[in-house]
């Protein structure tokens, strides 16, 4: 089965800095590579998303990057603030949404 | 509509006692998943459904566990004789059927802490 891995488990950044995840899976039949991101007291909320016919996707201050031959994708965050603080993990599938596997998250916390 | 609602929101319970997690998916979403998250691990897929039917069931989800959608809008999951390792948060989520047939956004509930004593 998949096997996705997520790093690093903590990251600290200074307001306004950039910050990079980056997650690498096993199954080369993925196709749909999700972020996630888990604030205490809500639900998990998408963030970005890529499928493996596009190589990056911008939206706003994020943006992923997906290598497929190396089977691995980052997550970018620009001009971070205090609300981006959150636990993020990154997911793949096989088909869009269904039977995601998930890394094991990383902590994000931005110092003000 | 509120979003994904689940309940109890935490339980606690002694080894070998059952429970039962509630989730209420978005109204007119046709798919509702379950799954597990334990301390410092990513959610780990349970079961899913499509309306009413149960579509796929993780080898995760041993014999003790069932998960129901009777009419195709709530849904609940049932842990019988439970052991401490099944101590953790237990997400439901729901999504529609996207304009290609695939599966939309998936939207996730706050989750239902479970303790096992």
């Amino acid at each position: 089965g998949e096997n996705v891995e997520q790093h690093p488990s903590t990251l600290s950044v200074q307001e306004g800095d950039s910050a990079v995840i980056k997650c690498t899976y096993s199954d080369s039949a993925s196709n749909y590579f999700p972020w996630y991101k888990q604030e205490l007291g809500k639900g998990s909320q998408l963030i970005i998303d890529i499928r493996s016919n596009v190589g990056e996707k911008k939206d706003q201050r994020i943006a992923v990057t997906l290598n497929k031959t190396a089977k691995h994708f980052s997550l970018h965050i620009t001009e971070t603030q205090p609300e981006d603080s959150a636990v993020y993990f990154c997911a793949a599938s096989i088909v869009r949404n269904e039977k995601l596997t998930f890394g094991t998250g990383t902590r994000l916390t931005i110092i003000p | 509509d509120t979003g994904v609602s689940q309940d109890p929101r935490h339980k606690i319970t002694k080894r070998g006692q059952n429970v039962t997690f509630r989730c209420d998916p978005i109204s007119e979403h046709n798919r509702l998943y379950w799954y597990r998250q334990t301390l410092g691990q990513g959610p780990e897929f349970l079961t899913y459904f499509q309306n009413e039917a149960q579509l796929e069931k993780s080898r995760l989800l041993s014999d003790r566990f069932s998960a129901e959608r009777p009419k195709g809008s709530f849904s609940t999951l049932e842990i019988q004789r439970t052991e401490q390792g099944d101590s953790a948060m237990y997400l439901c989520a729901s999504s529609p059927i996207s304009s290609t047939g695939g599966t939309g956004e998936l939207f996730f509930g706050e989750g239902s802490r479970l303790t096992v004593l």
